[in-house]
């Protein structure tokens, strides 16, 4: 069946680095766009970040922009997110996210909605 | 302070409809679609409806999306006890600040 499954969550100190994966199976990994999306304790969703089916093209939330980095191996069918100089407002429930349309398409990224949700990984940044 | 704007809490009683609004603006609902997604206590979300209007397989058809000019609107007909959760919308923006998908703060279905 289609899954996704992050792994890579912990506790960090701020300032520090880690580094999130995300392993999916159940469909073609190379064909689809993924995205992270975090959920702070008790708040709403706040999208992260997203990456083309062949890793061209990639966009950031403003809160993450030049601080985390995502990426994807196609070979091996996982996501990845680079999280660097990490802060308190950063500590969340981080979610993968596969993209509902299918190779390159005509409009934005996430435009389609995320149909496939893995069960989240926690990050927690504190001293 | 969520880009798009939802209505914190909403509520109604078994077999009631209840509509979520979301309010957004030229940038983003404007010139873009929305999708909706649910997401039940201690669970991750779900898609529920993308594209405006379009409901993935295996949803069900109490659930409606619709879109006009910057709001968008969810209805779920014929409420059930298990359609307590949050709903969030979404879109992508494209606004001069940057390009990237926004999402609603969320709304609190309570079935009475």
């Amino acid at each position: 069946q289609v899954q996704l499954v992050e792994s890579g969550g912990g506790v960090v100190q701020p300032g520090r680095s880690l580094r999130l994966s995300c392993a999916a199976s159940g469909f073609t990994f190379s064909s689809y766009g993924m995205h992270w999306v975090r959920q702070a304790p008790g708040k709403g969703l706040e999208w992260v970040a997203v990456i083309s089916y062949d890793g061209s093209n990639k966009y950031y939330a403003d809160s993450v922009k030049g601080r985390f980095t995502i990426s994807r191996d196609n070979s091996k069918n996982t996501l990845y997110l680079q999280m660097n100089s990490l802060r308190a407002e950063d500590t969340a429930v981080y979610y993968c996210a596969k993209d509902l349309a299918v190779g390159a398409t005509p409009l934005p990224p996430g435009s389609y909605g995320m149909d496939v949700w893995g069960q989240g990984t926690t990050v927690t940044v504190s001293s | 302070q969520s880009v798009l704007t939802q209505p914190p809490s909403a509520s109604g009683t078994p077999g009631q409809r209840v509509t979520i609004s979301c309010s957004g603006s030229s940038s983003n609902i404007g010139s873009n679609t929305v999708n909706w997604y649910q997401q039940l206590p201690g669970t991750a979300p779900k898609l529920l409806i993308y594209s405006n209007n379009q409901r993935p397989s295996g949803v069900p058809d109490r659930f409606s999306g619709s879109k006009s000019g910057t709001s968008a609107s969810l209805a779920i007909s014929g409420l059930q006890s298990e359609d307590e959760a949050d709903y969030y919308c979404a879109a992508w923006d494209d606004s001069l600040n940057g390009l990237c998908v926004v999402f609603g703060g969320g709304t609190k279905l309570t079935v009475l």
